[in-house]
């Protein structure tokens, strides 16, 4: 594990669902940001909290909604997905926002049906 | 501008050879160029940074060299061994913004 720690590690939904993501960090880091990896395509930036305080929201479609309650969690709400949609998401932390050293989680494998 | 443009694509190397993985870009503002490497099932991980005030920076088997006058920089892995087939991935960024340009990704095999 590398001291961030994301569940579930996989998920199917169908469109019509709501489901949630979870990202949890005990490395004292006050950055946390959510990523989207699909194949063959470079890592996707989609939002970036600094201390609990969303600081990037990078046109992600508000079918995808964060939420950070504390420095130490990170959470992606999903809704009414569309199949375009299935990839795995990442979560990462650090310390500031300055990019140096991200830690990443092993990320959410998830599929829309 | 804004883009980061990795190569090849995929790559395979004989154990003990040397890997060499391509990365180039256009922002002349960029200061700070980390590798990442991503094995199956898991998130990226830090591999190496360097900065362009040098020219290359060593860790063990793997080598950036940075040019910053044709803005490229590349990893090289020597004496590769098949624990290092994995996916690997060049960025890059102004060091004081966390919007980090990540490369399309290398998939690199190490045959035994």
């Amino acid at each position: 594990e590398t001291g961030v720690t994301q569940t579930p590690r996989h998920l199917v939904m169908g469109m019509t669902n709501k489901k949630s993501l979870k990202c949890e960090q005990h490395l004292g880091h006050n950055a946390m940001y959510w990523y989207k990896q699909s194949a063959k395509k470079p890592l996707e930036l989609m939002f970036v909290y600094s201390l609990e305080e969303r600081v990037e929201n990078n046109s992600v479609p508000s079918r995808f909604s964060p939420e950070c309650p504390n420095s130490s969690h990170l959470f992606l709400h999903l809704h009414t997905l569309q199949p375009e949609d299935s990839a795995l998401y990442l979560c990462a932390s650090s310390h500031g926002t300055s990019n140096y050293g991200y830690t990443f989680g092993s990320g959410t494998r998830l599929t829309v049906v | 501008q804004q883009q980061v443009k990795q190569s090849p694509q995929s790559l395979i190397v004989q154990k003990g050879g040397i890997s060499i993985i391509n990365c180039a870009y256009e922002n002349t503002a960029f200061d700070y160029f980390p590798w990442y490497q991503q094995f199956p099932g898991k998130g990226p991980a830090l591999l190496i940074a360097i900065r362009p005030d040098v020219s290359e920076k060593k860790e063990g088997r793997f080598t950036i060299s940075f040019n910053k006058s044709a803005k490229q920089f590349s990893l090289h892995i020597m004496d590769s061994q098949p624990g290092d087939s994995a996916t690997y991935f060049c960025a890059a960024s102004v060091e004081s913004n966390y919007q980090l340009i990540w490369g399309a990704g290398t998939k690199l095999i190490i045959k035994p």
